[in-house]
């Protein structure tokens, strides 16, 4: 079975500045998605990111960027230009192609970023 | 983009009853749903996933008789909570996708038991 570690419960970033949240998975497959969600106050997942396992190119989405690596099975997440905004829990995530879409999420066990003045 | 619909948002029910929390597709069809647990400041939890037409999958653990999952339709799963007990309360969350890549998760519901 696949698992997802987050090794950080908690980050604290100021404000304009740039952190990086760590996350390492374990699988034995060779073609997944992997996933980072924030989820604000409100309880609403929303999804920051996705990369296809099979691209070695990093997803970027505006402000949030990816590093991917493939072999040490890590999957970090860097926020930049950091906002009030970003402070959320944030989970990765994993999720295997093998059962079709009726694949599920793996969740890690989240870290919760702070945003300071 | 896809939105998933999930009612109530919150509710509150005496210990024995049951509760049913419904999951929409609004604008997808969605053979299969996912039906998640939060406990406070803690991740999410599979509890099961919802097949269109066939018997849910449970996830070891999770009883299938006290969670009862309706997946009736390709646009609606429910999840019944029955005879519903303090333990039970919790945060519940559904989600469904149109691939692969893209998981939309409904804004939850939030169950005490009294």
């Amino acid at each position: 079975a696949q698992t997802v570690t987050q090794s950080q419960p908690e980050m604290s970033v100021q404000e304009a500045e740039t952190v990086t949240l760590s996350c390492t998975y374990d699988t034995s497959e060779s073609d997944y998605y992997l996933f980072w969600y924030k989820q604000p106050p409100s309880r609403q997942m929303i999804l920051v990111i996705r990369q296809e396992a099979y691209k070695q190119q990093n997803a970027t989405e505006n402000r949030f960027s990816v590093n991917f690596q493939k072999a040490a099975k890590s999957f970090s997440l860097k926020i930049s230009d950091s906002q009030l905004g970003d402070a959320a829990m944030y989970f990765c995530a994993y999720r295997s192609t093998s059962a079709g879409t009726a694949s599920k999420l793996t969740f890690g066990t989240g870290t919760r970023l702070q945003v300071t003045l | 983009g896809a939105v998933v619909s999930q009612h109530p948002s919150r509710v509150i029910c005496k210990s024995g009853t049951s509760v049913k929390i419904e999951c929409r597709s609004l604008d997808f069809q969605a053979t299969t749903m996912f039906w998640y647990r939060q406990f406070p400041k803690q991740s999410l939890m599979l509890m099961a996933t919802s097949n269109e037409g066939s018997k849910a999958t449970y996830e070891q653990g999770v009883e299938k008789d006290k969670f009862l999952i309706n997946h009736a339709s390709l646009t609606l799963s429910t999840l019944t909570v029955t005879s519903a007990h303090p333990e039970d309360s919790s945060f519940y969350i559904c989600s469904a996708g149109t691939g692969f890549e893209k998981l939309f998760f409904g804004s939850g519901t939030q169950l005490s038991v009294l």
